[in-house]
Order: structure tokens, then sequence, then C-alpha cells
């Protein structure tokens, strides 16, 4: 199994500010993926990456709003842009498990809070 | 878009109670995977399920995928602490992206 780790764990922002979130796989994945999980709800899928091109973003969610970049196939980040209250959530990374199961696993989230 | 329905949403159980929560879709299902997510945790992959009216077993919990293949279920006997958590289905529709359950939160009464 992938081991991931995202960066930071926590973070309290200010409305109209952006976050860039960090995640990082301890193996060469090609698919990343992207959740948002409001408090207390299931996980909503915001964008596969892949790695040398552009994310595919899912209903509702805008590259304007959530830029991503995958540099290589072992790193992605996730920006949280002109940050609104509503956009308080838990952001996880995933990555498939490979080998033609799709089965994910999580990197342990990043908790923010936009005030 | 399409949609996986899980019930009860909430269930709160005595200690050593069984628990089952039933996850639903309207349309037939390639495969279910469950996943267990603790408070303040993040999910984590328990099972897959690909072929109508599997059953599997990992000591206490009973996972299985209806014959139609548009349900599955998740029971769990005698329930331990260890238990409590938000219990997802998910399945990806035929294409690499997971949809998840509106998941069923555990609360165990000592």
């Amino acid at each position: 199994s992938a081991v991931i780790s995202q960066k930071p764990s926590r973070d309290i922002c200010q409305r109209g500010t952006s976050l860039t979130i960090q995640c990082q796989v301890d193996s060469q994945v090609t698919m990343m993926f992207w959740y948002r999980q409001q408090p207390g709800q299931s996980l909503t899928l915001i964008a596969t990456a892949n790695q040398g091109s552009e994310a595919t973003y899912e209903s509702g969610f805008v590259i304007d709003k959530f830029p991503i970049s995958r540099p290589n196939l072992t790193f992605s980040t996730l920006t949280v842009s002109n940050m609104s209250p509503e956009d308080s959530s838990i952001y996880l990374c995933s990555v498939e498990s490979g080998g033609g199961s799709y089965e994910q696993y999580f990197g342990p989230g990043t908790r923010l809070t936009v005030t | 878009g399409q949609q996986v329905m899980q019930i009860p949403q909430y269930q709160h159980v005595q200690e050593g109670e069984d628990f089952t929560t039933y996850c639903n879709s309207s349309t037939t299902l390639s495969n279910i995977q469950w996943y267990k997510q603790r408070p303040g945790g993040h999910p984590v992959f328990l099972i897959q399920l690909v072929k109508s009216g599997e059953v599997k077993k990992q000591k206490r919990l009973t996972f299985q995928f209806g014959e139609a293949k548009k349900n599955s279920s998740l029971h769990i006997t005698a329930t331990q602490t260890t238990d409590v958590g938000t219990y997802f289905c998910a399945t990806n529709f035929g294409n690499e992206k997971l949809t998840f359950g509106t998941g069923t939160r555990l609360t165990i009464i000592p």
C-alpha cells in the first residue's frame, strides 16, 4: 500500500486569501485524486490529476478556484483560491492501489477553516 | 449524477450488539468497495466485492454484494468500541473515479 503525506495538516485562513495543499506519495502513481469532505458529510471528488496533463475537474469545481499541479509521479498540489467560509472543509488526496484494482489510499487530510 | 445511497445515516448501538449498514444504487455496479473512517481520521479501504452474490468476511465483519449487483451490506457482529466511525461504500461506475456513498456513522454505547 502507498504511504501518503499531506501538508499542512490544518490551517486557519482569512477570507480572500489562498492556501496550497501538498500531497506526497512514497511511490510513483499515475493518477492522484483530490476530494473535499465537509463536516459530517461524505467525500466529494474535486478533480483527478494525471502527471503531464491538466487536471480533470468534476461538475461544480473549476480550475480558477482549485488550481492543481502535478509536476511528477509522486507529488501534487491543490490550491484553494480566494477563500470564503464555505470553503471550510477537509481536503484529502488519494491514489489508486494499481494493478487493476480501484481501491484507493488516502492521505491524512488537511483541515481548513476560513474565517 | 449517479449516486449511491446508504442507510441508516446514523446508528447508535450498545457494545456487543450487531450493526448493519446498507448501500443501494439504481444502476448495476461493476464493483463495490467499503471504507472506514475513524473520527478525525481519513478513509481506510476495507474490502472490494465484484461478483454477484459475493460474501466476504473479515473477523467480525461480513460484506455482501447483492445478486443484482445493485446493493451491498456490511454487517458487524458483536460491536466493540474500536468499531466506532463512519462506514462508506464506494463504487467507480465503470471508470477510474470513485463515487462514495452517503455514509453511516456508528457510535457505540459502552
